[in-house]
């Protein structure tokens, strides 16, 4: 158990929906990275906060936001769903906003129908 | 574009046989990690290199970086059924913006038989 939790564990929606999926970093971790995986995009970076910042953006598309609130948690926005973005989503967390282990959590995995 | 490659990226091998899993990336770095993911679970941190011919080991898995042959490697020895797993290399690199960032390799399926 890493210490970095995720809710929901399982959602599935339809296409055209929005979706909300949250992110508690380890105690201590100011950052939080959002990746999603999937089989024919394998691991891909999102997104990046450090304190509340946003610090980094990966392959994120513009359907897709995030935050990071004052208590350091985080939540991935999707909306206008597509099936393409059926995929586990991982938060992972680390202490400072780089060059630290980053540890993940037990993802979300969305499907959308 | 940062590409990272792992190979194979699928490997059958038998309980007691030694192999060696490669990953090549195309930019500079001078860390790059190393992660364990089961079917269905998350990542689990392995080895994290910081440095021109790091070594690290831990139990049957040793992990080496050569920074310039931008190239790191994880060495099994006398494979055990546990690390059957599909194994993953990440490059600490500069992104967009001069951000650090991790870059995932394509992962390594490891199956290890009776």
């Amino acid at each position: 158990d890493s210490g970095v939790t995720q809710t929901p564990k399982h959602l599935i929606t339809a296409t055209g929906q929005r979706v909300t999926l949250r992110c508690s970093p380890r105690s201590g971790d100011l950052s939080v990275y959002w990746y999603q995986q999937s089989l024919d995009q394998g691991l891909q970076f999102l997104i990046q906060y450090y304190n509340g910042e946003e610090r980094a953006k990966g392959n994120i598309l513009e359907r897709f936001s995030a935050q990071q609130f004052p208590d350091l948690h985080s939540e991935l926005n999707l909306s206008s769903l597509e099936l393409g973005d059926s995929a586990l989503y991982f938060c992972a967390s680390s202490f400072s906003g780089s060059r630290r282990t980053q540890y993940f959590g037990p993802g979300t995995r969305l499907t959308v129908l | 574009e940062l590409k990272v490659e792992q190979n194979p990226l699928f490997l059958s091998m038998q309980e007691g046989k030694n192999y060696t899993i490669y990953c090549n990336y195309s930019t500079t770095s001078d860390r790059l990690y190393w992660y364990r993911q089961d079917p269905g679970k998350s990542l689990e941190s392995l080895f994290v290199l910081l440095s021109n011919g790091a070594v690290k080991q831990e139990g049957r898995l040793m992990a080496s970086l050569d920074t310039k042959a931008r190239l790191s490697t994880l060495h099994i020895t006398a494979a055990v059924h546990d690390l059957s797993a599909t194994y993953f290399c990440a490059v600490d690199h500069e992104g967009d913006g001069s951000a650090r960032q991790l870059t995932f390799g394509s992962g390594t399926q490891l199956t290890v038989l009776p």
